[in-house]
């Protein structure tokens, strides 16, 4: 299993959008509309911020979403805020295994 | 108040064994599965593995199966995560977390501990 692949960074101004890029594979985001983000300040504990690819969790602001084509998945941030500023990982479930997952890579967004 | 708390950071020697824990309250401990989350010191997020306390039925991810041991103890509620021979590579901040929010037939965390560190070194 690799890690799925995402930008290393992603810088905003405050009020922009902007959107992380996360690449799988056929055996992994292509086969299933699991795809889950997660938010991580740092030193902190990891939050989850959508499921399923678009589905938000109570709680979470209606500035995330996401979408999925093919192998990849994205979320973007719309009105992009100081306090966006963090760590986000995708994950998506990879293969057929009864407990299979892959993280992304990771991606680092700077508010400017 | 659902809380899950982690045992502290812990210094051991490549070889040496470790059993870090996680205890759960504010919640039935028995009825949700608990996650364990490996993130090594800058680097991104792993899987584990998952327990459901309330049988003790553990799924490991495939590159952990054979390296750790992951259990619990339903009378304290507490989940373990268990090395019988570390080694330098096991350095790593550990998170457990209770997989509460379920959908569709998949759960995801909704609460996390704070993390343990662990760090191997001779």
């Amino acid at each position: 299993q690799s890690a799925l692949t995402q930008p290393a960074s992603v810088s905003g101004s405050p009020g922009e959008s902007i959107t992380i890029s996360c690449t799988g594979a056929s055996s992994d985001v292509g086969s299933y509309n699991l795809v889950s983000w997660y938010q991580q300040h740092p030193g902190k504990a990891p939050k989850l911020m959508l499921y399923e690819v678009s589905k938000r969790p109570s709680g979470v602001s209606n500035r995330f979403s996401g979408f999925k084509t093919g192998n990849t998945a994205s979320l973007t941030i719309s009105g992009l805020q100081a306090e966006d500023e963090a760590d986000y990982y995708c994950c998506s479930k990879a293969g057929s295994s009864t407990f299979s997952y892959v993280f992304g890579t990771g991606t680092k967004v700077s508010v400017l | 108040e659902v809380q899950l708390v982690q045992s502290g950071a812990e210094v051991k020697k490549p070889g040496e064994s470790l059993k870090i824990s996680c205890e759960g309250s504010g919640y039935n401990f028995l009825t949700y599965w608990i996650a364990w989350v490996r993130q090594m010191p800058g680097k991104g997020l792993e899987y584990m593995g998952i327990i459901y306390p309330g049988d003790s039925d553990t799924r490991y991810s495939p590159s952990f199966q054979g390296q750790v041991a992951i259990s619990a103890d339903k009378s304290i509620n507490t989940a373990y995560l268990q090395w019988s021979s570390l080694k330098a590579s096991d350095t790593a901040m550990y998170y457990c977390a209770r997989r509460g929010f379920c959908t569709g037939g998949y759960c995801y965390e909704d609460y996390w501990a704070q993390g343990t560190l662990v760090t191997v070194s001779s």
